[in-house]
């Protein structure tokens, strides 16, 4: 069973930073492109960032680009998102995403709240 | 960057109505469109990619058609747990940019 358990949410102040790291579980990680997408509260789905299963290939929003970096371990099975300069826009639940393909987005995690506010 | 439209913005219709939501891309994205669902409290879930294959799983009251920049996702015969907010996604490059989502009710 595909298990994405994500962490390293909570409070921060605007131009503060946060690193989210998602672990997964239940399918060959080092196989599978993996997302960030984030809905802010009442709010619709936003597409953040991806990476490819090597690492090689990552796209960004236009929104976070120049701000936050995604990266993988694939040796701990981990994603993470560093996020820099946060504005009170970036507040949302931010989902890590199991991907078939690059672009593609079939198993979701719960999600882990970030705050940006004074 | 491509901009993806959906209409309506919500709906209500009787369990056992056919129901349509239509999504529109800004410019032409072949058939790179997917469709996921997500229920009041829930993760979202994926239910079509390339704009008419169903994810394993979904049930075949769900269709999806439409090439170019006009596509639409079909419901034959509304179910009380298809309840939730529909969301297209193109994916022909990055971004990969959902629509606003169309909340679908039970009349």
């Amino acid at each position: 069973e595909v298990q994405l358990l994500e962490s390293g949410g909570g409070l921060v102040q605007p131009g503060g930073s946060l690193r989210l790291s998602c672990e997964a579980s239940g399918f060959t990680f080092r196989s599978y492109a993996m997302s960030w997408v984030r809905q802010a509260p009442g709010k619709g789905l936003e597409w953040v960032s991806v990476i490819s299963d090597s690492g090689g290939t990552i796209y960004y929003a236009d929104s976070v680009k120049g701000r936050f970096t995604i990266s993988r371990d694939n040796s701990k099975n981990t994603l993470f998102l560093q996020m820099n300069s946060l504005r009170a826009e970036d507040t949302a639940l931010y989902y890590c995403v199991k991907g078939p393909s690059v672009a593609l987005l079939d198993y979701w995690g719960q999600g882990t709240l970030v705050t940006v506010s004074s | 960057d491509i901009q993806m439209t959906q209409s309506p913005s919500s709906l209500s219709a009787s369990v056992g109505d056919r129901v349509t939501i239509t999504c529109r891309a800004s410019q032409g994205i072949s058939n790179y469109l997917a469709w996921y669902q997500q229920r009041p409290g829930k993760v979202p879930k994926f239910l079509i990619y390339a704009a008419s294959t169903l994810q394993s799983g979904v049930p075949s009251r769900f269709s999806g058609s439409g090439s170019g920049t006009d596509f639409t996702l079909t419901i034959s015969s509304l179910q009380p747990e298809d309840v939730a907010t529909y969301y297209c996604q193109k994916y022909n490059r990055a971004p990969f940019t959902f629509g606003p989502g169309t909340k679908v009710n039970i009349k």
